[in-house]
């Protein structure tokens, strides 16, 4: 079973550069999540996709991120524009469920450098 | 506001010797809790996933237990490798909400 791809694994911009990650879950895991992990930290959630909708978007600052999960499957995470505390590794991780009591599988992360 | 507190925050132990790492957790509501190692440069991987009911759960050299009333889980490795070398990190889980914690840093060296 494939897992859950990420893309690009590293990433460098400069502050107000824009950049977008790409990620697609395991085939027809309905749960889809991003999470921003700063270095030092665990995971903190930015965005959850419930199929193709919007459960849980509180801690995304929307101001310069949005993400979108096209036909409840791929999913792509934009900064724009990006500032130096966005230095982080950005992990997507998809569940089979949509009750948060099943098993996160997660990618490997893009990891950003904002110089 | 929904916590979940690790300890230690690092730890070195010799190869083949056991260690415990420590959870506590605020999350209300509690439905689950996982424990995940995430080696350097990778995403986390899931070890354990125990619900509210369970009081452990193990998956190989790693044995997890739960506490429900004192809100308390740990992750036992017995015979430590050098693989085992990574951090390891618990999340407790309840309604949408999943809160992770900061991690223990864990070496293991001959």
């Amino acid at each position: 079973e494939a897992g859950v791809a990420q893309s690009p694994r590293y990433k460098i911009i400069e502050k107000r550069q824009s950049v977008a990650f790409w990620c697609n879950p395991i085939s027809g895991h309905a749960t889809l999540y991003w999470y921003q992990q700063i270095l030092g930290q665990g995971p903190k959630l930015l965005i959850q996709f419930q199929n193709n909708g919007v459960v849980d978007d509180s801690q995304l600052p929307k101001d310069r991120f949005s993400a979108e999960r096209l036909k409840g499957v791929d999913s792509t995470l934009k900064i724009q524009p990006a500032k130096l505390e966005d230095s982080a590794v950005y992990l997507c991780a998809s569940s089979p469920g949509t009750q948060n009591t099943g098993e996160l599988f997660f990618g490997e992360g893009s990891r950003l450098t904002v110089l | 506001k929904n916590q979940v507190e690790q300890s230690p925050q690092s730890l070195i132990i010799l190869e083949g010797k056991n260690c415990t790492l420590q959870c506590n957790y605020t999350v209300s509501p509690f439905s689950n809790l996982r424990w995940y190692k995430q080696d350097t440069g990778r995403g986390p991987v899931s070890l354990t996933i125990m619900t509210f009911s369970e009081n452990t759960k193990s998956n190989g050299r790693y044995t997890a237990t739960l506490d429900a009333d004192t809100k308390q889980s740990s992750l036992h490795i017995t015979a430590s490798q050098l693989s085992d070398s990574a951090s390891y990190i618990c999340e407790g889980g309840g309604g949408n909400k999943l809160t992770f914690g900061t991690g223990t840093q864990l070496k293991v060296e001959l």
